[in-house]
């Protein structure tokens, strides 16, 4: 079965660190890979996905992810964060034909 | 954007009780999902559909069942709630993105106490 790994449960930042978060996932076809994030009370959000084409996606709020499909990795990165950026992130895999699986989620904290 | 709305937003009910947790979306998506969440915790597929009068099992096995008549409407039961059942939970639909993947779009949840 399909598997998606995050590596960190939980990460403290201070605002203006950098931020990279990892994810890889277990499936050797094609993907469409995706992360969401979820702020405190409210619900599971977008942040970004890749289908194809260029590897490095931009998503909202200045995210990025990069595919790299020969470490099956998609890692979520931020050059510097902010107190907002305070959730749970979560990457999610859906190869073809199938829900999507989601990790167990990175909870980030960012501190003043 | 699809807007995917669940009610009740919180409930909470005694042991034995049946219950519905509805869900619906106005996007005309075909394909809908029920996840279940502990706070702090990974999302796990419980049940999801493809269409009218489908309807599967997800990952996590559950006591919950699940109808899908209207294309809009994917409620989910709970014959006689437990304690057990204590959780949040996650309704989602989805349109095709390329290469057959689903881009997921969530409603807010309904966060269920049983006592």
């Amino acid at each position: 079965a399909q598997s998606v790994s995050q590596h960190n449960h939980h990460v403290i930042l201070s605002e203006a660190a950098s931020l990279e978060l990892g994810c890889n996932y277990s499936y050797g076809g094609t993907v469409n890979l995706f992360w969401y994030v979820q702020y405190p009370g409210q619900h599971l959000q977008l942040l970004l996905k890749y289908f194809s084409g260029d590897p490095l996606v931009k998503g909202i709020k200045g995210f990025e992810a990069e595919f790299i499909k020969s470490k099956f990795s998609f890692n979520l990165r931020k050059p510097s964060v902010q107190w907002s950026d305070t959730a749970e992130y979560f990457c999610a895999v859906t190869p073809p034909g199938t829900p999507l699986v989601f990790g167990k989620g990175t909870r980030l904290s960012v501190i003043a | 954007e699809a807007d995917i709305y669940q009610t009740p937003r919180y409930l909470v009910i005694g042991t034995g009780k049946k219950i519905t947790l509805e869900c619906s979306q106005t996007m005309g998506h075909d394909k809908m999902y029920w996840y279940q969440q502990d706070p702090g915790m990974e999302l796990h597929l419980i049940h999801y559909s493809y269409g009218v009068n489908s309807t599967e099992k997800g990952d996590l096995s559950s006591e919950s069942t699940v109808s899908r008549i209207r294309t809009e409407h994917f409620p989910l039961t709970l014959e006689s709630a437990r304690p057990s059942h204590t959780s949040q939970y996650l309704c989602a639909s989805s349109v095709p993105g390329q290469l057959g993947g689903h881009e997921q779009y969530f409603g807010p949840g309904t966060r269920l106490t049983v006592t």
